[in-house]
This record gives C-alpha cells, sequence and structure tokens, in this order.
C-alpha cells in the first residue's frame, strides 16, 4: 500500500525567505508523486509532478521538489517566499496502476503555509 | 486546452433534502473522473471513481451516489442529506492514458443545516 506524510502541519516563513514544505512517502515500488496547491475556496492546482526521470523537479511559480529514493523524502522547496504563495500544500503518491486501484491518488494531511510581510 | 467546471459553486440544503452536483470537462475524451470531499480538517477523500460511461466505483459505503451519463459529465447526488455530508467537495479529471496527475475542478461547497 502506498501512504504519505507530510510533517509539519504548519509552516510560517517571512516573505522574501526560502520555503521547505516536508514529504515522506511509502511505497513498494517507484513512485509517482505530486505537489498541489490549494488557496481557500478553490480547487486544486498541481505544483510539480516526479514519474521516474529527473530527481529534482522543477514546477510553477518558482517551487521545486527532489525525489530522494534512500530517504523516501520528495520535499517541496522555493528559495524566496512571496505572499501569494500563502495556501494549503498536499503532497500526493500514485496508487498502483490496474485492477480496482487504477489511477487512484494518496494526499497527505496537507501543510498550510503563512507568509508574514 | 482542457478545462473542468463544477456547478454550483455553493449550497446550502436542509437535512433530508436531496442533492444532485455536476462536473463537466471540456477539450478531452474518455476522461478519468473522481468525486472527492475535502471535511474541515481533514484531507481529501475519494468518494467515486469513473472509467467510462456508466462505469462507477464506490470507495467508500456512504449516503452518496454518482452517475455518469455522458463521457464528460460526471453527478453527485444523494436522496436525503445528513449533516455529515457537509464538506468542499472537489471533481476531478485525469487522462485514460499514462499520465498519472490529476486535474481538479473550482469544487463546491456543501453545507447541511
Amino acid at each position: 500500500a502506498q501512504s504519505v506524510t507530510q510533517l509539519d502541519s504548519h509552516v510560517s516563513v517571512s516573505e522574501g525567505t526560502p520555503v521547505l514544505l516536508r514529504c515522506n512517502y511509502s511505497s513498494s515500488y517507484s513512485p509517482s508523486l505530486f505537489w498541489y496547491v490549494q488557496h481557500p475556496n478553490k480547487g486544486l492546482q498541481l505544483l510539480l509532478k516526479y514519474t521516474s526521470a529527473a530527481t529534482l523537479v522543477k514546477g510553477i511559480n518558482g517551487f521545486e521538489a527532489e525525489f530522494k529514493k534512500s530517504e523516501t523524502s520528495f520535499h517541496l522547496t522555493k528559495p524566496s517566499a512571496h505572499m501569494s504563495d500563502a495556501a494549503e500544500y498536499f503532497c500526493v503518491v500514485r496508487a498502483q496502476a490496474g485492477g480496482t486501484s487504477y489511477g487512484k491518488l494518496t494526499f497527505g494531511q496537507g501543510t498550510i503555509l503563512t507568509v508574514h510581510p | 486546452s482542457q478545462t473542468i467546471h463544477q456547478w454550483p459553486a455553493t449550497l446550502v440544503q436542509p437535512v433530508g433534502s436531496p442533492l444532485s452536483l455536476e462536473c463537466t470537462v471540456e477539450g478531452t475524451s474518455n476522461p478519468n473522473l473522481y468525486w472527492y470531499r475535502q471535511a474541515a480538517g481533514r484531507g481529501l477523500q475519494l468518494l467515486f471513481y469513473s472509467v467510462g460511461i456508466g462505469q462507477i466505483s464506490s470507495e467508500v459505503p456512504q449516503n452518496l451516489s454518482a452517475s455518469r451519463p455522458q463521457d464528460r459529465q460526471f453527478i453527485l447526488s444523494s436522496k436525503k442529506l445528513l449533516l455529515s455530508d457537509s464538506g468542499f467537495y472537489l471533481c476531478a479529471w485525469k487522462t485514460s492514458g499514462v499520465s498519472y496527475e490529476q486535474y481538479f475542478g473550482p469544487g463546491t461547497r456543501l453545507t447541511v443545516t
């Protein structure tokens, strides 16, 4: 079975400082991993995805994530936070294809990012 | 390009009333479709998914049902709403091919009173 753990429920940073949102995953095979962002009362937007190509993945809005198999981690980073980055972020792993699980995603519990001026 | 629509955006319904939420996708064919619920302080819970017209898989036994009458239309229904049905309902789609990412609609905020 696949699972994902977001290590921080809340992260607070100052504008212009780096952002680090931590995610560990568990998977019995090579996973596909994603980060989504959700602003209040909005749908989820895909930030970036890892699908067994380059381990450092660049996404939209200056975010990037590094897949580290030895650490089973997929942390999300951004060099300099902007006020508009304040939102909830979800780390997601794809369930194994085939059978009744085809295409299913397993979501972490989310990390709320607060950005202070 | 592909777009996904959900309506209504917000809904307030009394306990025991029926429910119908609609989701439509444009710009793609034969998508996989998903209904999620997001309750306050909790993550996303997959409710139903569909790989084709009339094909519905339920993930969690509950008071809700889903239907897919057309290729790009996905409907979430209930005959009698419960207080516990309150939440933020999200529809999502993915291509039926090998890509795995899902794309989400804007959501419907349902409050059962």
